[in-house]
């Protein structure tokens, strides 16, 4: 069975651009998250959805969108691009949302410059 | 939802040592987590632990659990330098996302 899968692996931005960063989870998985990983503030929860509604949000600025499409694939999007925002993106997938185990995608690397 | 809290925040050790990280939480959990990630990639699940468990093993990973003090601990035993990743603890209450902690730093040198 494929893994998770994130594209790009590498993007590098310029501040005001926006971003969309894809997942595409393990088959059979429903639910996806997105976390923000920054050396600063280590590993933060952005959201979480199953079959295509957001469930769960972090504490996050509008700024920072997501959907899910229903073959469970997800998108995120950053707009208006801050150099804070430079940090690896991980997605993660789950059977279902409730207390199962997390397969993590490679993580996109995001630059903002 | 609730935060682990990993101690220590770095360790270093030889191979062939044990390592032993701990996990504090604050509220009551249906199950603990702990996750391994190799330097910039995605984390790795190692072993999910029930409230109901005080103990559980996983190849050379020991994970035990007090509820009563609020604690998690994993002990990797006879490290190798392919041990050497970030260790995240996630408890998981009655909300379902997992909140991650800020890690322990294992470095075990050959």
């Amino acid at each position: 069975k494929a893994g998770v899968t994130q594209t790009p692996r590498y993007l590098i931005k310029t501040r005001g651009q926006q971003v969309t960063l894809s997942c595409s989870p393990i088959s059979g998985h429903r639910s996806v998250s997105w976390y923000q990983q920054t050396p600063g503030q280590g590993l933060q929860f952005l959201f979480e959805y199953f079959s295509e509604t957001q469930r769960n949000k972090g504490n996050f600025p509008g700024r920072f969108s997501g959907r899910q499409f229903s073959n469970s694939r997800s998108e995120m999007n950053v707009s208006t691009l801050e150099l804070g925002d430079s940090a690896l993106y991980l997605c993660a997938s789950s059977l279902s949302v409730r207390y199962n185990e997390q397969f993590f995608g490679p993580g996109t690397r995001l630059t903002v410059l | 939802s609730q935060q682990g809290e990993e101690d220590p925040q770095a360790l270093s050790i030889q191979e062939g040592e044990n390592a032993t990280m701990n996990c504090s939480y604050k509220t009551s959990i249906n199950n603990l987590q702990w996750y391994r990630q190799n330097s910039g990639r995605g984390l790795v699940h190692l072993i999910l632990i029930r409230s109901n468990e005080r103990e559980k093993h996983s190849g050379r990973l020991r994970v035990t659990l007090d509820t009563s003090k609020k604690s998690s601990s994993l002990l990797i035993t006879a490290s190798r330098a392919a041990d050497t990743a970030s260790y995240f603890c996630a408890p998981s209450g009655d909300t379902d996302k997992l909140i991650f902690g800020t890690g322990t730093r294992l470095q075990v040198f050959p």
